[in-house]
């Protein structure tokens, strides 16, 4: 079956502007999550989505950053006036199953690049 | 909330050699504990994981290890082949919390 897939795959935009990234989990998985991943950097979480739950935004840098998730479909997370550092690549996982210890299946990322 | 530190940043290792790769947590009430390989240019993908439980698991040439007490666990990959070059990422989760807490990486390359 499909993976989890993201759009678009490159994005370039320039600086104030505003840009909106899509994630498509895997049919059924209950969990979704967004990272960010500075060029040669690590995953840095950004929000979670698990049902029907609040969502855990602790990972959110600023109030620029928002996302929402339409029941356990799709996501779309937006980043408002972008900055330089905004420029990353931005990974969606989605799991398929409540509870700690599922394998997170990753999308192959948007390339945010902020001019 | 969870620290993951993961050492080192770099390795080199001769093909067929041993690499080992370790991460420490901050979190005592961490309890599963995944590894991601990360080709270049690539998504993530989930090699191995482990589970407070138990203290090591294997699976054919990739091993890892677990020290609760210490808040310690290694990757260990033996007989190491070019197709290994990759960055390897640890991640610790906490009971009733499925965020994953990352460390920053280690870049392997195997030197053929």
């Amino acid at each position: 079956g499909a993976g989890v897939s993201q759009s678009p795959s490159n994005k370039v935009t320039e600086k104030g502007k505003d840009v909106e990234l899509r994630c498509d989990p895997i049919s059924g998985h209950t969990a979704l999550y967004w990272y960010r991943q500075r060029l040669g950097q690590g995953l840095e979480f950004l929000i979670y989505f698990q049902g029907n739950s609040a969502p855990d935004k602790s990972g959110l840098p600023s109030d620029r950053f928002s996302a929402e998730r339409t029941g356990e479909s799709v996501s779309t997370l937006t980043i408002q006036r972008t900055q330089q550092e905004d420029s990353a690549v931005y990974l969606c996982a989605s799991s398929g199953l409540a509870g700690v210890g599922n394998e997170q299946f990753f999308g192959p990322g948007t390339r945010l690049t902020v001019l | 909330g969870e620290n993951v530190e993961q050492h080192p940043s770099t390795l080199s290792v001769q093909e067929g050699d041993s690499a080992v790769i370790k991460c420490t947590y901050s979190d005592s009430a961490s309890n599963y504990f995944p590894w991601y390989k990360q080709e270049l240019g690539k998504r993530p993908q989930l090699i191995i994981d482990i589970r407070s439980n138990v203290g090591e698991k294997k699976d054919q040439r990739i091993a890892v290890t677990l020290n609760k007490t210490a808040k310690h666990f290694s990757l260990h990959i033996t007989e190491t082949q070019p197709e290994d070059s990759a960055v390897y990422f640890c991640a610790a989760s906490s009971r009733g919390n499925e965020k994953l807490t990352f460390g920053t990486g280690t870049r392997l390359t195997i030197i053929p």
